[in-house]
């Protein structure tokens, strides 16, 4: 079955620290998406990638980087300028940004600072 | 600008009620609207979805009804259950965004047997 990816599920960070959170779809999808959630909160976007080679800051960019070398994989770090990095991570993908198309869902990863 | 206001949660009910989560938009253009549903500890998983004015998307027994006149969008279900229990989030694609989802905050929906 086709679907997206996350891993790991828990990831802890030491101060200092740099962290990439794993994302890979086999869904064929063109677009690409890293949301943060925070306890009780909705999705807020932190990048995006239409295209290999390709992507966009969200709304809170600041503190993460991302890379788009292979349509299926689209990596987000974590960096140590985050200084407020514990959340839940979520990635999604879609079959093309415009149109009606759906955003299709991981089951997220939980980082925490240690 | 584009914006998605959902009711406040949480929201409690007992199984086999009735079921209303209020969701209003503001948008430019002819936006396409969503609902999406978490259930603890999971990602996202879309439930619904209405792509024009008065389409109603269904699913699982849940139901939405696209509104233009009232900018809502508004989700219920006949008879909720237990399992029902999760958190639920509208959002809207604009129709002169190419990519992003406009989300709610999102609401907690507490069914107990």
């Amino acid at each position: 079955d086709g679907g997206i990816t996350q891993s790991p599920k828990y990831l802890f960070r030491k101060e200092g620290q740099n962290v990439t959170l794993s994302c890979e779809q086999n869904l064929n999808h063109d677009a690409m998406y890293w949301y943060r959630q925070d306890p009780g909160q909705g999705l807020r976007l932190i990048y995006y990638s239409q295209i290999v080679n390709d992507f966009q800051k969200g709304d809170i960019a600041e503190g993460y980087s991302v890379s788009r070398e292979k349509k299926e994989s689209f990596p987000l770090t974590v960096t140590s300028a985050q200084k407020n990095p514990t959340a839940f991570y979520l990635c999604a993908s879609s079959a093309r940004t415009g149109g009606n198309q759906p955003q299709h869902f991981g089951d997220g990863t939980r980082l925490s600072i240690l | 600008g584009n914006s998605v206001t959902q009711m406040e949660g949480p929201v409690t009910l007992s199984e086999e009620a009735f079921l209303t989560i209020n969701c209003t938009y503001t948008a430019t253009g002819y936006p396409s609207l969503f609902w999406y549903v978490q259930y603890p500890g999971e990602g996202l998983q879309l439930l619904l979805k209405a792509t024009k004015a008065d389409d109603k998307g269904s699913n699982k027994g849940f139901e939405a009804t696209y509104r233009k006149e009232t900018t809502s969008f508004h989700l219920e279900k006949g008879s909720v259950q237990v399992s029902d229990s999760a958190v639920y989030f509208c959002a809207l694609k604009a129709g002169d965004s190419n990519y992003q989802l406009i989300w709610g905050a999102g609401t907690k929906l507490i069914i107990k047997p």
